[in-house]
């Protein structure tokens, strides 16, 4: 059973363009989601974060939304840059034990095209 | 600044041979950390995490175990290592009660 799930395994996007990646999640109790980028063979590197009290978190370019009532999030890259390419990963955890175990997404395989 | 490092960065094995990833952090105090693993053309699931020196935590039944000898050091261990043991080997810390966690280099092991 897939709590987390990223059902578009890839997306191409024109640069300059919006790239919008998908994240829904099962679990009502999730009440933390982050967002990370990850380049082949290096660790995955952190984005941004939301908080189930927020419905919005915005940083640069990045803004993730998060409708909880549909138990889905999604993240905004405006304008988007070749750099940009690499495979994202949405994670969410409950945080109530404080110990933040995150369940994450297969991951989406973003291409900016130059 | 906090750092994580991991070695090594890539290991192959045979199968039925021990393995022993390391995991540091710098620049922080009393972090939790945990181990995940990414196998091909699959998401992070998390092994173990640890709150605490020799506290550990273990989420999915496995071949692997780990260890916490120390506040800032994390130990990835096998006896004896399966082939689907293979995978990239992804150790992270976080501040206790907070949300976000930071993720090392990683390992890439091949077990054959």
């Amino acid at each position: 059973d897939q709590q987390v799930k990223q059902n578009s395994p890839s997306l191409s996007v024109q640069e300059g363009r919006i790239s919008i990646l998908n994240c829904d999640y099962t679990n009502s109790m999730f009440d933390y989601f982050l967002w990370y980028k990850k380049y082949p063979a290096e660790g995955p590197t952190f984005l941004i974060s939301i908080s189930s009290i927020k419905d919005k978190n915005e940083d640069g370019r990045f803004t993730v939304f998060l409708n909880k009532s549909a138990k889905h999030l999604s993240l905004h890259i405006v304008p988007s840059q070749p750099g940009d390419s690499a495979v994202y990963f949405c994670a969410a955890s409950d945080g109530t034990s404080g110990t933040y175990k995150y369940i994450f997404g297969t991951g989406t395989r973003l291409k900016v095209l130059a | 600044s906090q750092t994580i490092h991991q070695w090594p960065a890539t290991l192959v094995q045979p199968v039925g041979s021990p393995l022993s990833l390391e995991c540091t952090v710098e620049g922080t105090s009393n972090p939790n950390l945990y181990w995940y693993r990414q196998a091909a053309g699959r998401g992070l699931q998390l092994l173990f995490y640890s709150v605490g020196i020799g506290q550990i935590s273990s989420e999915v039944p496995q071949n692997l175990s780990a260890s916490r000898p120390q506040d800032r050091q994390f130990i990835l261990s096998s006896k004896k290592l399966l082939l689907s043991d293979s995978g990239f080997y992804l150790c992270a810390w976080g501040k206790r009660f907070a949300d976000t966690q930071y993720f090392g280099p990683g390992t890439r092991l091949t077990v054959l």
